[in-house]
């Protein structure tokens, strides 16, 4: 089993739609976790941290859970703009992350 | 302020060749990560230096990689007799190594490698 696992999609969505993502994890002693989004040929740019109790910025959600070994993404009304691989990185307490392959969302009008 | 650039931005190089990536961290950044993409697929993990030591090095898929920073700034990571297989981006980030481990990665645009 992979240390990080995403469906890599695609997800494709109407704009104003409500999507959401799983990554799962295997090692039980991970301790931070994050959501990164990569643009066509662009490099990787956090997105948000993903904290024990949940936490939201604007129309995106993360939440963790360690019962399940799953972190979850959800972003609400959908826009044009979201369209984009969000990669999903977890750390079990050293300097090196471990990086999902991603998810592949695309939004259409 | 100064993101994290690389350079070149695009090379283009005859199989066997060596080729040489900078990477030029945000200033006051020790922990320095370099990895590779191929088209369509995940981050593949090469090396991190923390300060001018590389204290993993195990992602380098073969001895005809190597990297080194010098001053705990600049990086560059070096490929030797390239192979077409060694075609991909290559992305270096830099963080702020903290005492709790992993901080946020800042990464840079990347060097786009083929090999011919």
């Amino acid at each position: 089993r992979k240390e990080v696992e995403q469906d890599p999609g695609p997800f494709n969505v109407p704009e104003g739609a409500t999507v959401a993502f799983n990554c799962t994890y295997s090692n039980s002693a991970s301790q931070s976790f994050f959501w990164y989004r990569q643009d066509c040929r662009k490099e990787p740019k956090l997105l948000m941290s993903v904290y024990s109790s949940g936490n939201e910025d604007g129309r995106f959600t993360a939440q963790l859970n360690r019962a399940s070994q799953y972190i979850s993404l959800l972003i609400r009304d959908s826009k044009l703009s979201d369209s984009a691989t969000y990669l999903c990185v977890v750390n079990r307490g050293s300097y090196i992350p471990t990086f999902g392959r991603g998810t592949s969302l695309i939004v259409h009008p | 302020g100064a993101g994290v650039s690389q350079s070149p931005s695009n090379k283009v190089t005859e199989k066997g060749k060596d080729v040489e990536l900078r990477c030029d961290p945000i200033s006051g950044h020790t922990a320095l990560y370099w990895y590779r993409q191929s088209l369509g697929q995940g981050l593949e993990f090469l090396i991190y230096f923390q300060g001018n030591s590389a204290p993993d090095k195990s992602g380098l898929p073969s001895d005809r990689f190597s990297a080194e920073r010098t001053g705990g700034s600049v990086s560059t990571l070096t490929i030797q007799r390239t192979q077409q297989e060694d075609s991909a981006v290559y992305l270096c980030a830099s963080s702020l190594a903290g005492t709790k481990g992993y901080n946020e990665q800042f990464f840079g645009p990347g060097t786009r490698l083929t090999v011919l």
